[in-house]
């Protein structure tokens, strides 16, 4: 079972933006880690901390947390951004665990 | 270009053991921790353990799911980190991922994956 809570699918219209929550205890202490992940290829990391990309991913993904929710921003959707995405932080117990959303499936319409 | 590449995975019989490798380039692999985590067909991402680099002791910790069978290590002088699993089960059935892993007080960041190797546990 995920410790971290994602609705299971999203929808946005093509060039609109769409924002997938992650909520959990976790997120009070630590930031998530957000991985983006299309059908029979690894995850890649898209945001990370407060509000980092890693170099070669595109602008229009950002971050953002308050509380015990975090969030995945893409404003302008792309076809290419269709994709299962996760969210995984540090357990909030400290002891360098570590807990994953269960996944939101992504598409553009 | 930095790399991971995960390989030895394959069919295996429950209650047998199987090691994947995990091989690194394009980087300094001891300055760093490495994860495993795994994804059951059709299923969600998840964490299997990490080892810290030598700097920190090269300690392990392990999802309770796979404690006590599942052990990681690594071998600086060859950029290689392995998972030894024993004891498989039927549920262990995976793709198994390799991940460079960073952390700090607020955050911990799996920046590079592998391809992912599969892994099943049948008769």
């Amino acid at each position: 079972s995920s410790e971290l809570t994602q609705d299971p699918a999203v929808s946005v219209a093509l060039g609109q933006t769409v924002r997938i929550t992650c909520q959990g205890d976790s997120l009070r202490s630590y930031y998530a880690s957000w991985y983006q992940q299309k059908p029979g290829q690894a995850p890649v990391l898209v945001i990370y901390g407060k509000n980092n990309r890693p170099s070669g991913i595109p602008d229009r993904f950002s971050g953002s947390s308050s509380g015990n929710t975090a969030s995945l921003t893409i404003t302008g959707a792309q076809a290419e951004d269709e994709a299962d995405y996760y969210c995984n932080s540090r357990d909030s117990s400290g002891n360098h665990l570590r807990v994953f959303g269960g996944g939101t499936k992504l598409t553009v319409l | 270009e930095v790399q991971l590449v995960e390989s030895g995975g394959g069919l295996v019989q429950p209650g047998r053991s199987l090691r994947l490798s995990c091989t690194a380039s394009g980087f300094t692999f001891g300055d760093y921790a490495m994860s495993w985590f795994r994804q059951a067909p059709g299923k969600g991402l998840e964490w299997v353990g990490f080892i810290r680099s030598k700097a920190y002791g090269g300690t392990t910790e392990y999802a309770a799911s796979v404690k006590g069978r599942f052990t990681i290590s690594r071998d600086d002088s060859k950029s290689i980190a392995y998972l030894q699993m024993n004891s498989l089960k039927t549920e262990d059935t995976a793709v198994y991922y390799c991940t460079r892993y960073y952390y700090d007080s607020r955050m911990g960041v799996d920046d590079i994956w592998g391809q992912g190797t599969m892994v099943t546990v049948s008769s």
